[in-house]
């Protein structure tokens, strides 16, 4: 069924520290998984993305982690910044007509 | 590249009234889009697949009649909310992937905060 979020879980870092967000989804037959960042009153930003074909996958400061025993994701942002402040979201691929389900969010609080 | 126009960014109705979101992709074709609904501090939902040229696909528990969906060109996906209510009021945000990339991400526009008053 479709995700669907209760109040969002939140993270607070200190700048300059690692974080690391995780992430649960449903579907084990889900094939590709994509992180998204939102900021207040704008729509997602893609981040990174991975498919199920892989474990770990790196981009600039972003590392995403895929674990498909335990059906879990995460991202990890390295040296954190305060414009890194946003709510982050994994979207998993749940078919063929390729419409994405996300996760339910997790809000990050970058602490100058 | 890959831009998601969306317009109006807020709009303020009448309970009763219909609204007409837009949602464009300016620099791609996007034979199909995705709209997505968002309540304060929740995820996206879902809500339904628009596909050019034809019917969209709707998600269980979104009422078709209520938000109709017109995907008349490979650019322009247009989401009404008909005969609007109070609890109809939320952030609707669109997105769209570019035509032939196949698994690839979705671009999002900037979202419009509905409110009925």
């Amino acid at each position: 069924g479709e995700s669907v979020g209760l109040h969002l879980p939140t993270l607070s870092v200190q700048e300059g520290d690692n974080s690391i967000i995780n992430c649960a989804y449903s579907n084990s037959a889900s094939d590709y998984f994509i992180w998204y960042k939102q900021e207040s009153g704008k729509g997602p930003q893609f981040i990174i993305d991975i498919r199920s074909n892989m474990d770990k996958r790196q981009g600039q400061r972003v590392t995403v982690l895929l674990n498909k025993t335990v059906k879990h994701l995460s991202l990890q942002i390295a040296a954190t910044q305060p414009g890194d402040s946003a709510v982050y979201f994994c979207a998993e691929n749940m078919d063929q007509g390729g419409k994405l389900i996300f996760g339910q969010g997790t809000e990050l609080s970058v602490k100058p | 590249g890959a831009v998601v126009s969306q317009h109006p960014s807020r709009v303020i109705c009448k309970s009763g009234t219909s609204v007409k979101i837009e949602c464009r992709s300016l620099d791609f074709q996007a034979t199909t889009m995705f709209w997505y609904r968002q309540f304060p501090k929740q995820s996206l939902m879902l809500m339904a697949t628009s596909n050019e040229g034809s019917k969209a696909t709707y998600e269980q528990g979104v009422e078709k009649d209520k938000f109709l969906i017109n995907h008349a060109s490979l650019t322009l996906s247009t989401l009404t909310v008909t005969s609007a209510h109070p609890e109809d009021s939320s952030f609707y945000i669109c997105s769209a992937r570019i035509s032939g990339t196949g698994t690839s991400p979705l671009h999002f526009g900037n979202g419009t905060r509905l409110t009925v008053t």
